[in-house]
């Protein structure tokens, strides 16, 4: 079993649209976790990190399930910008594992 | 403030041909890492350097890569020889903390091996 597992997609939605991606994580002994954003082409770059009371930034809200060992996130009002992959990092105190990230296509 | 920077951003060598990357990670930042991302993967980590103390290169195939952070600043990773499937993009990344702070990322190298 792959230590970060998300769903490759890509998710096709429309502007405007309210789209959600899960990722699940193995090692139950984690304590960070983040969901960071790669454009096309260029480097990763935090989005958001994710708390275990949840949290929200703007269009973006994090959530953290540790008895079922799945974060999650939820994009409202998608704007054709949001286009990208998005990636799911979990890790304890010595390393961090990227997921192989889902991609989002919002279409005008 | 200026991020991570890399270089260089592309390269291109025939196999069994040595290649060397180089990573200036962001002023302060004590913790540096390499990862290597491939095609529709995320960034797998390679090594990952504390100041200038390799503390986690578990995933490094050490007959042909090699590291160095000297200074604990400026860091090289090399690869010799090159093999076709070393193609892809090395990242370098740097946080000011240890493992649980935000990684900031260079824009990569893209290897390519023919």
């Amino acid at each position: 079993r792959k230590e970060v597992e998300q769903d490759p997609g890509p998710f096709n939605v429309p502007e405007g649209a309210t789209v959600a991606f899960n990722c699940t994580y193995s090692n139950s002994a984690s304590q960070s976790f983040f969901w960071y954003r790669q454009d096309c082409r260029k480097e990763p770059k935090l989005l958001m990190s994710v708390y275990s009371s949840g949290n929200e930034d703007g269009r973006f809200t994090a959530q953290l399930n540790r008895a079922s060992q799945y974060i999650s996130l939820l994009i409202r009002d998608s704007k054709l910008s949001d286009s990208a992959t998005y990636l799911c990092v979990a890790g304890g105190y010595s390393t961090l594992t990227f997921g192989k990230g889902t991609m989002l296509l919002v279409s005008p | 403030e200026a991020g991570v920077v890399q270089s260089p951003r592309y390269k291109i060598i025939e196999k069994k041909q040595p290649v060397a990357f180089w990573c200036n990670p962001i002023s302060g930042h004590n913790t540096l890492y390499w990862y290597r991302q491939n095609l529709g993967q995320g960034p797998e980590l390679l090594i990952r350097y504390e100041n200038e103390e390799a503390v986690d290169d578990s995933q490094l195939p050490k007959d042909r890569f090699s590291a160095e952070r000297l200074k604990g600043v400026d860091s090289t990773l090399k690869i010799q020889p090159a093999e076709l499937g070393d193609s892809a993009v090395y990242l370098c990344a740097s946080s000011p903390g240890g493992v649980g702070d935000t990684q900031y990322f260079g824009p990569g190298t893209r290897l390519t091996v023919l």
